[in-house]
């Protein structure tokens, strides 16, 4: 079946500029999750959603990142006033929380370029 | 926070050896789980250990947990070019927010030399 899959695969913008990452996680998946990973760095949890809500944002690094989820599917990471330190790939992940013990499944991720 | 401490950095072997990798982690956790990840993009999940488990088998893959030690090992036996990739341990926790919370490390970046 299908997998989770992330747009754009690459981005490049300009320093200041606004980007939208986004997510489609695997169908009937409840749970989805943000993380960023720095060049030659481990994954830094961002945010998890359950359903439409999220309960965790503790590791959205500023105010200028948000994450929104509708219709308990896509998911949209936001970043306003992008600076050169938020290049990174964003990676989404999402779950069958309800099953005990459950593995995260990942989308192929956004490499995000800030010049 | 990084929780997981991938040793080492980078490891090289010929075909056919066998490849160990130990992760070392600081708090109490439900489960541990490995992930490889091919050209820095999306990762693959491997295998999960419980924490009341102590080792675990799958295919290739031998994974060990000793929790008084706060720390794990992957093996992977028979190596192939096709093993070369980077390896996360992920420990496991419940967190405040009630969500299952993976903490990755740093990793370990295998090549397998033909």
């Amino acid at each position: 079946g299908a997998g989770v899959s992330q747009s754009p695969s690459n981005k490049v913008t300009e320093k200041g500029k606004d980007v939208e990452l986004r997510c489609d996680p695997i169908s009937g998946h409840t749970a989805l999750y943000w993380y960023r990973q720095s060049l030659g760095q481990g994954l830094e949890f961002l945010i998890y959603f359950q359903g439409n809500s999220a309960p965790d944002k503790s590791g959205l690094p500023s105010d200028r990142f948000s994450a929104e989820r509708t219709g308990g599917s896509v998911s949209t990471l936001t970043i306003q006033r992008t600076q050169q330190e938020d290049s990174a790939v964003y990676l989404c992940a999402s779950s069958f929380p309800e099953k005990i013990y459950n593995e995260q499944f990942f989308g192929p991720g956004t490499r995000l370029t800030v010049l | 926070s990084q929780q997981g401490e991938e040793d080492p950095q980078a490891l090289s072997i010929q075909e056919g050896e066998n490849a160990t990798m130990n992760c070392s982690y600081k708090t109490s956790i439900n489960n541990l789980q490995w992930y490889r990840q091919n050209s820095g993009r999306g990762l693959v999940h491997l295998i999960l250990i419980r924490s009341n488990e102590r080792e675990k088998h799958s295919g290739r893959l031998r994974v060990t947990l000793d929790t008084s030690k706060k720390s794990s090992s992957l093996l992977i036996t028979a190596s192939r070019a096709a093993d070369t990739a980077s390896y996360f341990c992920a420990t496991v926790q419940i967190s405040n927010f009630g969500n299952e919370k993976l903490t990755f490390g740093t990793g370990t970046r295998l090549t397998i030399i033909p």
